[in-house]
């Protein structure tokens, strides 16, 4: 059972390029996160999902898009890339079942943008 | 507004000593509260949560947190610390594991 698997796991763009960051889950979770986490501040909330062909806004979105066309993939599209957006990338998922109130988190996507 | 608050940004114990972090949370509703625990390179792990109930919870590793309303706080602790405990710890609250709020993490260096 893979879990919640994120590629790549390091990259470095130039400005203005674009990238996808890939996040796929085996766990038929329908509820999905992308989060981003710079040093002193936490883990912020990009782009959720809670199920196929559903896709919200979080705290952080611009600069970012999202699809969700599989219950299993939520990629992370950056169209213009900026260096405000180096960070390191989180997914995560959910089964939305009160009985496991837990986030499963991939292992991350450092981006540098030069 | 929602936000949680971990006033303290670094710690260091030394192996076997006791461990407190702090974590305070503003929160409208009663509040679904977790902790995560952050290894070098990794994703986040739950090591606990509270949702209702006896307000002192168990997590996995020794790690027992309590919630304490009055004070708006959910404060971690260990009674010993291991070398392997050292790593970045996430307090986070919300309505339910959806759309969590996380704090800023504490990291935590153990020496032997």
């Amino acid at each position: 059972n893979a879990g919640v698997t994120q590629t790549p796991k390091f990259r470095i763009l130039k400005i203005g390029q674009s990238m996808t960051l890939q996040c796929t889950q085996d766990m038929n979770h329908n509820y999905m996160y992308w989060y981003r986490q710079d040093p002193g501040m936490g883990l912020k909330l990009i782009y959720y999902s809670v199920g196929a062909g559903i896709t919200d806004k979080g705290e952080v979105p611009n600069g970012y898009n999202v699809s969700r066309s599989t219950t299993e993939d939520f990629p992370l599209r950056l169209e213009l890339a900026a260096p405000s957006q180096t960070s390191v990338y989180f997914c995560a998922s959910w089964d939305g079942g009160l009985r496991n109130e837990k986030l499963f988190f991939g292992s991350g996507t450092q981006l540098s943008v030069l | 507004a929602q936000s949680v608050t971990q006033p303290d940004i670094h710690i260091t114990v030394s192996e076997g000593a006791s461990l407190e972090l702090r974590c305070n949370y503003s929160y409208g509703a009663t509040p679904y509260l977790f902790w995560y625990v952050q290894s070098p390179g990794q994703g986040l792990q739950l090591l606990l949560k509270y949702f209702s109930g006896d307000t002192l919870v168990q997590g996995i590793k020794g790690f027992e947190a309590e919630f304490k309303r009055s004070q708006s706080s959910f404060n971690l602790r260990k009674p010993s610390v291991h070398w392997s405990d050292a790593a970045e710890y996430f307090c986070a609250v919300g309505a339910n594991t959806d759309k969590l709020i996380f704090g800023t993490g504490t990291r935590l260096q153990v020496f032997p």
